[in-house]
């Protein structure tokens, strides 16, 4: 195992809630991402991180926030939170050519 | 921007026998890595296995291989002597070195179905 844990695996929330998502890793990997899963569109990045403190968009991060005080850990952040963010979520981090290793992924729906 | 296809959607085989999963990708990098993904219904994406664009020699893990195809722009999947183990979503990806980091374009998916 790659030693990334994420929290928490499924969550039910309200529309216009604000929820975060917690990633733990125990690797001291310097990157880390967020991407969301959805059928039909694979995965997604949706924000990344190169540091503490340091992150970056992705492809798809209207609607959503990220945060790195600590090296182990990576928070996604939804401000409000909206039917359409109903999706799977993963943390990963990852050595340049070697691929990306995953959380367990979380299950989020916005109801 | 790069992108990731994957033209089968569902797919199909035979305990024991072998199966071929198509990818393929468009980029202008030169220097790149590709890589393939299990997915079963735990959830748990499994890094199955991976491709650097500079090695012309083809990749295997086991019953896992692969056909780089670097002037097409294919990357397919073959597993030999398929188990029902093997039932699960596979994705191909794609990533460059960006001074460190790597984020991945994924292909929508192939679920591959094995039937005792």
């Amino acid at each position: 195992d790659a030693g990334i844990t994420q929290s928490p695996r499924h969550k039910v929330t309200e529309t216009g809630t604000p929820v975060t998502l917690r990633c733990h890793q125990t690797e001291n990997h310097r990157y880390m991402y967020w991407y969301r899963q959805d059928p039909g569109h694979g995965l997604r990045l949706i924000h990344y991180s190169y540091g503490v403190k340091d992150t970056d968009k992705g492809e798809v991060s209207d609607g959503y926030s990220v945060s790195r005080s600590k090296t182990e850990d990576f928070l996604l952040t939804l401000e409000s939170a909206t039917s359409s963010q109903t999706s799977v979520y993963f943390c990963a981090i990852s050595a340049s050519g070697h691929g990306a290793f995953f959380g367990q992924g979380t299950r989020l729906t916005v109801v | 921007a790069q992108t990731v296809t994957q033209s089968q959607p569902e797919m199909s085989v035979q305990e024991a026998e072998t199966v071929t999963l198509s990818c393929t990708y468009d980029t202008s990098e030169s220097n790149y890595y590709l890589f393939w993904y299990k997915q079963p219904p735990s959830r748990q994406m499994i890094l199955v296995i991976r491709q650097e664009a500079y090695k012309q020699q083809n990749a295997t893990e086991n019953r896992f291989s692969v056909n780089f195809q670097k002037a097409a722009k294919s990357f397919s999947l073959k597993i030999s002597d398929s188990q029902l183990g093997d039932t699960a979503m596979y994705f191909c990806a794609f990533g460059v070195n960006q001074g460190g980091s790597e984020k991945l374009v994924f292909g929508k998916g192939t679920k591959l179905t094995v039937n005792p």
